[in-house]
């Protein structure tokens, strides 16, 4: 079946440091990509997504690239802010799951801690 | 734009009690999904409409859960005799094709 697999937090920043966090996923058809943070208390807000293979979605300065022959889908920003603390999830939907119920399978998300 | 929204927020219940939570989607969405996030982990599905019919319920949703969504506009999750491990945050999401936005969720806690 799906899986997702993200990088084990959680990740520790300085201020304006360089940010990866690493996803890679397992699918049977041809997956859309997202990232979605998670802010303390709050719901789930979708942050990018990539449709296709070699297709970069960014946002707020996060990019993540879809690569489909190392099936990832990383997400990088080039320098933090104290606001980017969160818990941010990387999911896939199958578009091959016979129906297109467009159903997501998540990664147990990274939780993301950017000091002053 | 007022986006989901999910009621109650926060429910603490006694074990073998029934709950029930809502999620009003984004008005002009046909999809609406179910979610369960425990400590730790990321959301895993439940259940999904497409309009008021139930096309999808995962393995996780046991006898116990029923959702509906009459007229598929709001949709109810209800939970028959809690369990302890039913404590969890319930997501609610809605779409109108693939991209789904998220309601803050129901924070349950089952003693």
């Amino acid at each position: 079946g799906d899986s997702v697999t993200q990088m084990e937090g959680p990740v520790t920043l300085s201020e304006e440091a360089f940010l990866t966090i690493n996803c890679t996923y397992t699918a049977t058809g041809y997956p859309s990509l997202f990232w979605y943070v998670q802010y303390p208390g709050e719901g789930l807000q979708l942050l990018l997504k990539a449709t296709k293979a070699d297709d970069k979605g960014s946002n707020k300065g996060f990019e993540a690239t879809y690569r489909k022959e190392t099936t990832s889908f990383h997400l990088e920003k080039g320098s933090v802010q104290v606001s980017d603390s969160a818990v941010y999830f990387c999911a896939l939907s199958d578009t091959y799951s016979g129906g297109s119920n467009y159903k997501l399978t998540f990664g147990k998300g990274t939780l993301l801690t950017v000091n002053p | 734009d007022t986006g989901v929204s999910q009621d109650p927020r926060h429910k603490i219940t006694k074990r073998g009690q029934n709950v029930t939570f809502r999620c009003d989607p984004i008005s002009e969405h046909n999809r609406l999904y179910w979610y369960r996030q425990t400590l730790g982990q990321g959301p895993e599905f439940l259940t999904y409409f497409q309009n008021e019919a139930q096309l999808e319920k995962s393995r996780l949703l046991s006898d116990r859960f029923s959702a509906e969504r009459p007229k598929g506009s709001f949709s109810t999750l209800e939970i028959q005799r809690t369990e302890q491990g039913d404590s969890a945050m319930y997501l609610c999401a809605s779409s109108f094709q693939e991209t789904q936005y998220f309601g803050p969720g129901t924070r349950l806690l089952v003693l």
